[in-house]
């Protein structure tokens, strides 16, 4: 499975837009680029996900690169409930029940 | 439509006792998995369940460890005689029949702690 890396962590100001990015230099044709939070002592909520054409979606937009080695998730306005940890996943069609989790970037947005 | 729901929310046990985890799908999930999430760690695959049937039990302890998605009723993940390095939080998720590459939504988890 190709693995991603992130920052481990960021801030952003309440209000302001929080990218929060994400490389898979070694994703394949076939491979998804999901991206996953989870606000502290709750399960993980599905945010969005995309191939190579770029998404939007009420709580988020997801930019990839033309080559797709690297995305973007992008929340517009953060605010204080976005406070969590972010995980970029890439998820292969003929595998793709499996969820294989990273450490993901912990995003702190201030007030 | 309620989300996914497990239960106990935190369970407790004693070294050598059994540990029985429910989950119930969203309504109309078929297939369950399980994943297992260390104290500052990422979640880990467990198991795929479709009904009475185990699809991938493949990041499954081979000892003491098994679940179940029966007929009727919800899943169950059980751990026999837990020891300390099983202290975790659980996490269940549901999909619904169809495209391969479908969301898992996440229930709430249950945290086990071993005494």
């Amino acid at each position: 499975d190709a693995k991603t890396t992130q920052p481990t962590s960021m801030d952003c100001a309440e209000g302001r837009a929080a990218n929060l990015p994400c490389n898979h230099s070694t994703i394949s044709g076939n491979e998804y680029v999901y991206w996953y939070r989870q606000i502290h002592s709750q399960g993980p909520q599905y945010i969005i996900h995309g191939l190579k054409n770029n998404e939007t979606n009420e709580m988020a937009s997801l930019i990839i690169t033309e080559d797709r080695k690297s995305s973007t998730l992008i929340l517009p306005h953060a605010t204080l409930r976005d406070t969590a940890v972010y995980y970029c996943i890439v998820r292969p069609m003929d595998s793709s029940y499996k969820l294989i989790f990273g450490s993901g970037t912990r995003l702190l947005v201030r007030p | 439509n309620a989300g996914v729901m497990q239960n106990p929310r935190h369970l407790v046990r004693r070294r050598g006792q059994e540990a029985r985890l429910r989950c119930s799908p969203m309504k109309g999930h078929s297939h369950v998995y399980w994943y297992r999430q260390l104290p500052e760690e990422g979640l880990k695959f467990m198991v795929y369940l479709q009904k009475e049937n185990i699809i991938d039990e493949s990041g499954m302890p081979k000892e003491r460890f098994s679940a179940e998605f029966p007929k009727e009723g919800p899943s169950i993940l059980r751990i026999q005689q837990v020891v300390r390095g099983d202290s975790a939080a659980y996490f269940c998720a549901s999909s619904p029949e169809g495209l391969a590459y479908n969301e898992q939504f996440f229930g709430p988890g249950t945290r086990l702690t071993v005494l």
